[in-house]
């Protein structure tokens, strides 16, 4: 079946620098979408991107969506405490069909 | 807006009981519902696909006879855990699609702690 392979694995940083992750599949997906899961809690949809290329910002998150349409990444600048978590990325081909998951990338952030 | 909840968020049961988890989107309609369960730092493990007023889509080694999925309106999906065993012990969280012109995101609530004696 289809597979995200989500990188690093974790990170452990320091406050205020920047993080980037990424996920890469085999497959062509038409949407990638990120999401950061808290401990205990559900993962909340962060950055939805829709089109090849297509590079979108939520406040300190970037994400693109890659041209091959087999990749994504996701930046996070000047990171703080609250950014720990759990960050998934996700992806589909329809909009109707369900979404594939990676494994995720576990950040710590040390103040 | 796209708030979905889960309930209990927690429970303790013993083997042998059943369990059922509540999930609705609370300031929308979902004609889709999805049902994951995750353990301790691993993924997601989508387990069925629920759309209201239909019978669920089980995923592949998902037991349909253990865990009863019922969608009866477009902001309420329920999961029961037939008869308890302690590797059903888990994290469930529920995920809704909204209908509409661009919001075909997933929303996700907040888990139910599973936790089976």
């Amino acid at each position: 079946g289809q597979q995200l392979n989500q990188s690093p694995q974790s990170m452990f940083i320091q406050e205020g620098e920047d993080v980037s992750m990424n996920c890469t599949s085999s497959s062509i997906f038409n949407t990638w979408l990120w999401y950061k899961q808290d401990p205990g809690e559900g993962p909340v949809l962060l950055i939805a991107l829709y089109k090849a290329g297509e590079l979108t910002s939520n406040g300190r998150l970037t994400a693109q969506f890659g041209i091959t349409r087999k990749d994504s990444f996701l930046n996070i600048s000047a990171s703080i405490p609250s950014d720990v978590g759990i960050y998934f990325c996700a992806a589909r081909n329809t909009n109707a069909g369900k979404s594939t998951f990676g494994d995720g990338t576990t950040l710590t952030v040390k103040p | 807006g796209a708030v979905v909840s889960q309930h209990p968020s927690r429970v303790i049961c013993k083997s042998g009981t059943s369990v059922k988890i509540e999930c609705r989107s609370l300031d929308f309609q979902a004609t889709t519902m999805f049902w994951y369960r995750q353990f301790p730092k691993q993924s997601l493990m989508l387990m069925a696909t629920s759309n209201e007023g239909s019978k669920a889509t089980y995923e592949q080694g998902v037991e349909k006879d253990k865990f009863l999925i019922n969608h009866a309106s477009l902001t309420l999906s329920t999961l029961t855990v037939a008869s308890a065993h302690p590797e059903d012990s888990s994290f469930y969280i529920c995920s809704a699609r909204e209908i509409g012109w661009k919001a075909f995101e997933q929303y996700f609530g907040p888990g139910t702690r599973l936790t089976v004696t």
